[in-house]
């Protein structure tokens, strides 16, 4: 079983529509938890940055963290075309400099 | 303001060869990580440079060598290539004392022929 577990997709939703992703760990020392947006043939860009438990929201981003249930959500409000990418997840202990991703989710917004 | 910088974008080796691959951080940054994304996957964390020294490593073999330069550049050195170290290799900077996530490059695409 990986450590970070995340759906790989695709999900294709139309413009417009509310996008949920999701990741579960299992690692419970994870304090800080990350979602990248990685475009084809780019690097990992970061959207939203958490620290423990909570919600926090930037624009069109919320990001969602429960640590009792070691799951962490992203969601996208009015979805884009230009949001279609990979969403990864990223988590890091306290004390460690590694992050540890997930596998990604493939998203597709439609005109 | 810059970002990270990597370079060469492509790179085609042939098994057994040795590779080095470059990366300049972000302006203010002076921790450098390097990650192997394999395609389909997440990344996987190598090992990051703070002050010269390696800080902390993954779960990769020796093969798979780093360093860190006075002016915060790093450099990424594998040996003895495998067809299974094809990879996009990516370089992430940060700052030592903020916790405000890492700066990614566009990555180096190695493959191994």
């Amino acid at each position: 079983q990986k450590e970070v577990e995340q759906d790989p997709g695709p999900l294709s939703v139309p413009e417009g529509a509310i996008v949920s992703l999701n990741c579960t760990y299992s690692n419970s020392a994870f304090q800080y938890f990350m979602w990248y947006r990685q475009y084809s043939r780019k690097g990992p860009e970061l959207l939203m940055y958490t620290y423990s438990s909570g919600n926090k929201e930037d624009g069109r981003f919320t990001a969602q963290v429960d640590k009792s249930s070691k799951y962490i959500s992203l969601f996208i409000r009015d979805s884009q075309p230009s949001d279609s990418a990979t969403y990864l997840c990223a988590m890091k202990e306290n004390a460690g400099n590694m992050l540890t991703f997930g596998g990604g989710t493939r998203l597709m917004v439609k005109p | 303001d810059a970002g990270v910088t990597q370079s060469p974008t492509h790179l085609i080796k042939t098994r057994g060869q040795q590779v080095t691959l470059r990366c300049s951080p972000k302006s203010g940054h002076d921790t450098v990580s390097w990650y192997q994304q394999a395609l389909g996957q997440g990344p996987q964390f190598i090992f990051q440079y703070y002050e010269e020294e390696e800080r902390q490593r993954g779960n990769f073999p020796d093969r798979f060598s780093g360093h860190q330069f006075p002016n915060y550049s790093s450099e990424l050195n594998v040996n003895a290539l495998l067809l299974g170290d094809s990879a996009l290799y990516l370089c992430a900077s940060s700052r030592q004392g903020e916790d405000r996530g890492y700066t990614f490059g566009s990555g180096t695409r190695l493959t191994v022929v």
